[in-house]
């Protein structure tokens, strides 16, 4: 049974190209999460929602659009894709904000 | 905002070896967070240790909080621990995010 769960797992584009990755949870869970690791593998939060309300919205480039359609799921849509956006893109969530938090596999974006 | 130091930035061990890998930070915390990034890539959550100590198997983790630093140990090390560990605080201030260090790598060779 896969907890969070993310698709796709690797997404390759062109620049330009708008895309959309995936994510829901089964574990009940109230918050969910979009984070970005970089090449560095440098870990950041770009969002956050609470039973489906946004509640963190990092400094991101407005292409990127979170939408949660229900508390299980916590999309991330990317337009007008640019090579810097190449990266590893982790859902996350916890029971409620500041809980233990479980991660997605992952969806790694190489935009070419 | 809240600043999180992690060291060694790097650590080699053989198998079997014991460490100690610390997470320092600048602010009073709600929520502290080990992982740990598996060579595939998958986070998994270690710890929820905003204070206190933990134990479980052959990982425990310490957190004291009013000299703001944590410690993970790692006892009898094994190749599958390898990877990169990560600590992660959300400051009391009521940023409500998690915010990363840049983690420890760890090499465990056989």
């Amino acid at each position: 049974d896969t907890a969070v769960s993310q698709t796709p797992k690797y997404l390759v584009t062109q620049m330009g190209n708008d895309k959309s990755i995936k994510c829901e949870q089964n574990l009940g869970h109230d918050t969910m999460y979009w984070y970005k690791q970089d090449s560095k593998k440098f870990l950041k939060i770009m969002f956050s929602y609470n039973n489906k309300e946004l509640i963190i919205n990092e400094t991101v480039p407005n292409r990127f659009s979170p939408k949660s359609p229900d508390k299980a799921h916590l999309n991330l849509h990317i337009n007008s894709l640019e090579l810097g956006d190449s990266a590893v893109y982790f859902c996350a969530s916890s029971l409620r904000h500041a809980d233990t938090q479980y991660f997605g596999p992952g969806t790694r974006l190489t935009v070419l | 905002g809240i600043q999180v130091e992690q060291s060694p930035p790097d650590l080699i061990l053989q198998e079997g070896a014991n460490s100690t890998l610390r997470c320092n930070f600048s602010d009073s915390v709600n929520n502290l967070q080990w992982f740990h990034q598996n060579p595939w890539g998958q986070l998994i959550n270690l710890f929820y240790i905003p204070s206190g100590t933990k134990q479980n198997g052959r990982l425990s983790a310490t957190t004291v909080a009013t000299e703001r630093y944590s410690l993970l140990y790692i006892s009898s090390s094994q190749t599958t621990d390898s990877g990169v560990y990560f600590c992660a605080v959300e400051g009391q201030g009521g940023s409500e995010k998690l915010v990363f260090g840049k983690g420890t790598k760890l090499t465990v060779n056989p």
